[in-house]
């Protein structure tokens, strides 16, 4: 299996422009996560679906922070407009539910920056 | 506020040396996950801890979930330098029946083997 795929692997972008972050699942897997990684604060969840819907998107930070998931293949994290403290690593990650185990796999990330 | 507190942040050891890392918090976890993370890479799970009082070991890592499901720890013996890396912890609230819950990530603790 493949894994996890993220595109790009890198990004760099102006403050004001808009950043689409691609995520590709693991095939078969229900859930996909969106997660935000920076020294300061850590690994923080933003949204994660299940078969393709939103179920949480509590940690959202603001409306300039959109994530859809059109099919079970495939997921995007929008911000518009970018901001410098916006610049992390996001991660996606992906999971299928079992009993008593939670195993989420971890794509490689994209590490944003806005200058 | 952390919700999950790792201690040490860093950890700078030699070759064959021991180490204990530590998870704590004053919320009880459903389960406990442990996670590495090399640079420029996702978190890689290393092992789920669900019982108050669980040991596993992993080789030469021995991870322990306290009585209380509260606290954890991951102790290396004799460490090399391929254990350099990130270490996360990460609990598990909420699930059960139809709840997937929710993961919550530690600061995480860098640990640095040198040869």
């Amino acid at each position: 299996d493949a894994g996890v795929i993220q595109s790009p692997r890198h990004e760099v972008t102006e403050m004001g422009q808009e950043v689409t972050l691609r995520c590709k699942p693991i095939s078969g897997h229900d859930y996909l996560f969106w997660y935000r990684q920076t020294m300061m604060r850590g690994l923080e969840l933003l949204i994660y679906f299940n078969n393709n819907v939103p179920i949480d998107d509590s940690g959202m930070p603001e409306d300039r922070f959109s994530a859809k998931m059109p099919n079970a293949s495939f997921s995007t994290l929008k911000i518009q407009p970018s901001e410098p403290r916006d610049s992390a690593v996001y991660f996606c990650a992906s999971s299928f539910r079992r009993v008593g185990a939670y195993e989420q796999y971890f794509g490689p990330g994209t590490r944003l920056t806005v200058t | 506020t952390q919700l999950l507190e790792q201690s040490p942040q860093f950890l700078s050891i030699q070759e064959g040396e021991n180490l204990t890392v530590y998870c704590n918090s004053s919320s009880v976890f459903s389960s406990l996950q442990w996670y590495r993370q090399e640079p420029g890479e996702g978190p890689v799970l290393l092992v789920t801890v669900v019982t108050g009082g669980e040991v596993k070991k992993l080789k030469r890592l021995t991870f322990q979930f306290g009585d209380a499901r509260k606290d954890s720890s991951l102790h290396i013996t004799a460490a090399q330098p391929g254990d350099t890396g990130l270490y996360l912890c990460a609990g598990w609230r909420g699930a059960g029946g139809t709840s997937y819950g929710k993961l919550t990530f530690g600061q995480g603790t860098i640990l640095t083997v040198h040869p």
